[in-house]
């Protein structure tokens, strides 16, 4: 059984571009989470999706969109990319049922120059 | 406001001692969520334990123990008989509502041998 894949693994990115990383859930999950992990910090919530729509949102400007498709899988998009966007992205999912439950990817290490 | 402290940023044994991470939590609500997550080196937060806010038995799992403390808002984990192994960084969670984990800074366990 797979677990939370995330893509790609590290990626640099210049001031005012824009990325897209992606989340594939553990099967069974249908809820994905997003949290942002600056160096030496604990996670930050951006949002979360379920059923295709943005179910609850972190305190993150607009800059930062998601996404989730049928499958379940999800991306996140980060727009004008600043200095300060440079951190570890997380993806975690959560079991049919259990929302409060997360499991969390390996993250996609984000470097913006 | 909900918050949750992690007072050690670090700390350090000797491989076979007992260590004990605290966690120390803020929440108005009286239905909470509390967990503890390991991040070993390569990144993927590991999920440890999950305690909801009406149990407050006490848990052990092999070398690894949870006591939570409604009285002191404290949810604190021992690793009994450390390891090299067990080095890591360890986050205290708090959720609240939806599905938001609110993470405290994390705790750098570092087990010489």
């Amino acid at each position: 059984d797979a677990g939370v894949t995330q893509s790609p693994t590290h990626l640099i990115k210049t001031r005012g571009q824009q990325v897209t990383l992606r989340c594939s859930p553990k099967s069974g999950h249908d809820t994905v989470s997003w949290y942002q992990q600056a160096l030496g910090q604990g996670p930050q919530f951006i949002f979360q999706y379920y059923e295709e729509e943005e179910r609850q949102r972190g305190n993150f400007p607009d800059r930062f969109s998601g996404h989730q498709f049928p499958n379940y899988s999800s991306e996140l998009n980060v727009n004008a990319l600043l200095l300060g966007d440079s951190a570890l992205y997380l993806c975690a999912s959560s079991p049919r049922g259990s929302p409060y439950e997360q499991y969390f990817g390996p993250g996609t290490r984000l470097t913006v120059t | 406001a909900q918050k949750v402290t992690q007072a050690q940023t670090e700390i350090s044994v000797v491989e076979k001692e007992d260590v004990t991470l605290d966690c120390v939590y803020e929440t108005r609500d009286t239905t909470y969520y509390l967990f503890w997550y390991k991040q070993p080196p390569s990144g993927e937060l590991v999920f440890l334990i999950r305690r909801n806010s009406f149990d407050e038995q006490n848990e052990i799992s092999g070398r690894y123990s949870w006591n939570f403390q409604k009285s002191t808002s404290s949810f604190n984990f021992t690793i009994t008989a450390s390891q090299v192994v067990d080095s890591a960084v360890y986050f205290c969670a708090l959720r609240i509502y939806g599905n938001k984990l609110v993470f405290g800074a994390g705790t750098i366990l570092r087990v010489k041998s």
